[in-house]
C-alpha cells in the first residue's frame, strides 16, 4: 500500500506571515506529483503538477518545490491572506497507475487576520 | 463552475437501497475518476474510465459498480446500501492520465444512508 503523508495536519498562521508543510510519498516508481487546494464547501481545485526532480512551480504567493530522490514536496504561502484558508492535498501518482492518483490527508490552513 | 457536473448534490436514503451518482465529465476530457471521502478519512480513490474502458480499480467494494457511456458520462452505482457508505461522493476528470493540468473535480454528491 503506498502512503501518501502531509505535515502537520493543521496550522494556524497570521495574516501576512509565510508558512509551509511537507509532503512526503514513496520514492521509488515516481510518475507525478500534484497540489490541490480544497476550500469549505467547495470541490478540489488543482494547483501544481510535477514531474521532474528539482521542479519548482508557482502560482502568485503559492509554490512548490519536488525532490523524488528522497521522496518529498514542500509547499510555501508568502505573505498568507485569509483567502488561503483552504485544506492543501497533495497525491502521488507511481508510474504502474494509468491516471491513478493517491492523496494525502491534508494540511488545513487558516489564517486569520 | 468547474465543467464537471454531478448529480445529485444530496442524496438520503435508507439501508439497503441503491443509489445512482451521475458525472459529467469536462468537455475534452475522456478520463473520469470516483473518489470516495467518509468522515475523518481522506480521498480513497474507488474506479478510473477512459474512453468508455475500466482503466484502474482502487477499493471498491464488490456492491459497488460504475460504468462510462459513448457520450462520456459516467455513473456511479451504489447497492445494499450500509451505514458506513455515507460519504462524499466526488467525480474528477483529466484529459488522459491528468499530466499537466490535474484533475478538475466536481462538486461532490452528499450521501446519507439512514
Amino acid at each position: 500500500i503506498l502512503n501518501v503523508e502531509q505535515s502537520p495536519q493543521s496550522l494556524h498562521v497570521q495574516e501576512g506571515d509565510s508558512t509551509n508543510f511537507t509532503c512526503s510519498f514513496p520514492s521509488s516508481n515516481f510518475y507525478a506529483l500534484h497540489w490541490y487546494r480544497w476550500e469549505t464547501a467547495k470541490s478540489p481545485e488543482a494547483l501544481f503538477v510535477m514531474t521532474l526532480n528539482g521542479d519548482e512551480k508557482k502560482k502568485g504567493r503559492i509554490s512548490a518545490t519536488l525532490n523524488t530522490k528522497e521522496g518529498y514536496s514542500y509547499l510555501y504561502i508568502k505573505g498568507s491572506q485569509p483567502e488561503d484558508s483552504a485544506t492543501y492535498l497533495c497525491a502521488f501518482k507511481p508510474t504502474d497507475s494509468w491516471g491513478k492518483l493517491q492523496f494525502g490527508a491534508g494540511t488545513q490552513v487558516v489564517v486569520t487576520p | 463552475d468547474s465543467g464537471v457536473t454531478q448529480t445529485p448534490k444530496h442524496l438520503i436514503t435508507a439501508t439497503g437501497q441503491r443509489v445512482t451518482l451521475r458525472c459529467s465529465p469536462r468537455s475534452g476530457d475522456l478520463s473520469v475518476y470516483w473518489y470516495q471521502q467518509s468522515l475523518d478519512q481522506g480521498l480513497q480513490f474507488l474506479i478510473q474510465y477512459y474512453n468508455g474502458e475500466e482503466r484502474a480499480k482502487g477499493n471498491i467494494l464488490e456492491r459497488f459498480s460504475a460504468q462510462q457511456f459513448p457520450d462520456l458520462h459516467s455513473e456511479l452505482n451504489l447497492s445494499s446500501l450500509e451505514l458506513g457508505d455515507s460519504a462524499l461522493y466526488f467525480c474528477a476528470s483529466s484529459v488522459g492520465g491528468g499530466a499537466p493540468y490535474g484533475y478538475t473535480f466536481g462538486s461532490g454528491t452528499r450521501l446519507t444512508v439512514v
